[in-house]
């Protein structure tokens, strides 16, 4: 089974940098997702990790290390339209997902 | 454009009933899952497919069936509705192997 955590809300003030950390323990692993979403929509991809280090995408950035069963996500220059849900997940070909954490942006 | 949709997007249904909610991708996966999503729980795998015929359970699959005659669609039963399957249904869909997966945008289902 998968057992993946991650806090339940973060605040954070517009402009500022936010990291989301993700922790995982799992029975198999084919790399790691974090998604976006904004309330009453559906999830939307944001970036996957399936080696160790760090991957750049403009202002989202995600870092995996296998050996600790850790990642996180960064938020960089953060926007009110980045108030939203963050969900980790981990793949073993089906996705499981960790409970998600609420960004809050303030101006 | 490919897509992946799901019908209804609201529902209402009596405890006891079948009930059925449809899902229907264009993108030509193999994969195709269900989840539900409830406060506190995040997203939780219901059943998934890796391809015609193919089906499995997840981690909340009692209550719930679901098959895969064709590519395209994935159907999930409630087989006797209970208010404690009041939730948000998410279906998604992707490419063989890890890659991301795409969503459908909902079904709100509430059992009165």
């Amino acid at each position: 089974g998968q057992n993946i955590d991650q806090p339940t809300e973060m605040t954070a003030t517009e402009g500022a940098i936010v990291q989301i950390n993700c922790t995982y323990q799992t029975s198999g692993f084919n790399g790691l997702f974090w998604y976006q979403q904004h309330a009453g929509e559906a999830p939307t991809f944001l970036s996957y990790n399936v080696l160790d280090g760090l991957e750049e995408k403009g202002r989202f950035s995600s870092f995996l290390s296998r050996s600790k069963g850790y990642s996180y996500l960064l938020l960089k220059e953060l926007q009110m339209k980045d108030s939203a849900s963050y969900l980790c997940a981990v793949s073993d070909y089906k996705l499981s997902f960790g409970a998600g954490t609420t960004v809050t942006v303030r101006a | 454009d490919a897509e992946i949709t799901q019908s209804p997007r609201h529902k209402i249904t009596e405890t006891g009933r079948q009930v059925t909610l449809a899902c229907h991708q264009t993108w030509n996966h193999n994969n195709m899952f269900w989840y539900r999503q409830d406060l506190g729980h995040g997203l939780r795998l219901i059943h998934y497919s890796y391809g015609v015929q193919d089906t499995n359970k997840g981690e909340v699959s009692d209550g719930y069936s679901v098959s895969r005659s064709n590519t395209e669609d994935l159907p999930l039963t409630l087989e006797s509705a209970a208010s404690s399957q009041t939730s948000v249904y998410f279906c998604a869909s992707s490419a063989r192997g890890p890659t991301e997966a795409f969503f459908g945008q909902g079904t709100r289902l509430t059992v009165v």
